[in-house]
């Protein structure tokens, strides 16, 4: 099983910001199945990002995702008070599905 | 639009069988570019793929659930369910429903979720 490690877990930062996330994973990830995920408190996680770095219908380009092999990024250009939330990034490179841990960003 | 919505029990009782069914709305459950999925998330944690299906009835499962878990597709009802056995308190969660693009396995539609509290 591959284990996806997120850094930080914790990341404090002001409205207009950049974010910047990692996910590491335990082996090598195929790029095409990489995602990231926005969950909100009380709400569903969001998709954000597919395959790396593609955005997902209705997600805003302040959003960005690289990345290969074993390090993955999320980018967040200018921090909207809406994007505090947990960030999660997922693996379907080799099953079974796995999820990171999730950092969590909140406001400074 | 398509939609998820999870229904069942929000209480099981230790050791007994854990059901949800996820309702898909707005589309049809037997289109051949998804996957329907369950996912979990224990409170205050982080999420956990449970397994998926097809709608012709392939399943996978998670191997640390395979022992204790089915997940079975009714195309007629446009529907699919989850059933899990031998709960604990472990098992107690927000479970989501979900739907995954066959080509990049990304969950791109979830339920709100239910959550499962296994308590006698």
């Amino acid at each position: 099983e591959i284990v996806l490690t997120q850094s930080p877990g914790t990341v404090s930062l002001s409205p207009g910001e950049r974010a910047t996330l990692s996910c590491r994973a335990s082996q090598s990830v195929n790029s095409s199945y990489l995602g990231w995920y926005q969950q909100r408190p009380g709400q569903a996680p969001r998709l954000l990002i597919y395959g790396a770095s593609s955005r997902a219908t209705g997600i805003p380009d302040r959003f960005s995702g690289s990345g290969s092999g074993t390090d993955f990024t999320l980018t967040i250009s200018r921090l909207e008070p809406d994007d505090f939330a947990v960030y999660y990034c997922q693996q379907y490179g080799s099953s079974p599905n796995t999820f990171g841990q999730g950092t969590k960003l909140e406001i400074k | 639009q398509l939609q998820l919505q999870e229904s069942g029990p929000g209480l099981v009782k230790p050791s007994e069988t854990l059901s949800l069914t996820c309702t898909v709305s707005g589309g049809s459950i037997s289109s051949s570019s998804y996957y329907w999925d369950w996912i979990r998330q224990p409170p205050g944690k982080g999420l956990e793929w449970i397994g998926s299906t097809y709608y012709s009835g392939t399943t996978y499962y998670t191997p640390s659930l395979k022992r204790r878990v089915s997940i079975s597709v009714n195309t007629s009802k446009n529907q699919y369910s989850l059933k899990l056995n031998s709960v604990t308190a472990a098992d107690t969660a927000v479970y989501y429903c979900a739907r995954h693009f066959l080509q990049t396995y990304a969950f791109d539609i979830w339920g709100q979720g239910a959550m499962v509290t296994v308590s006698s």
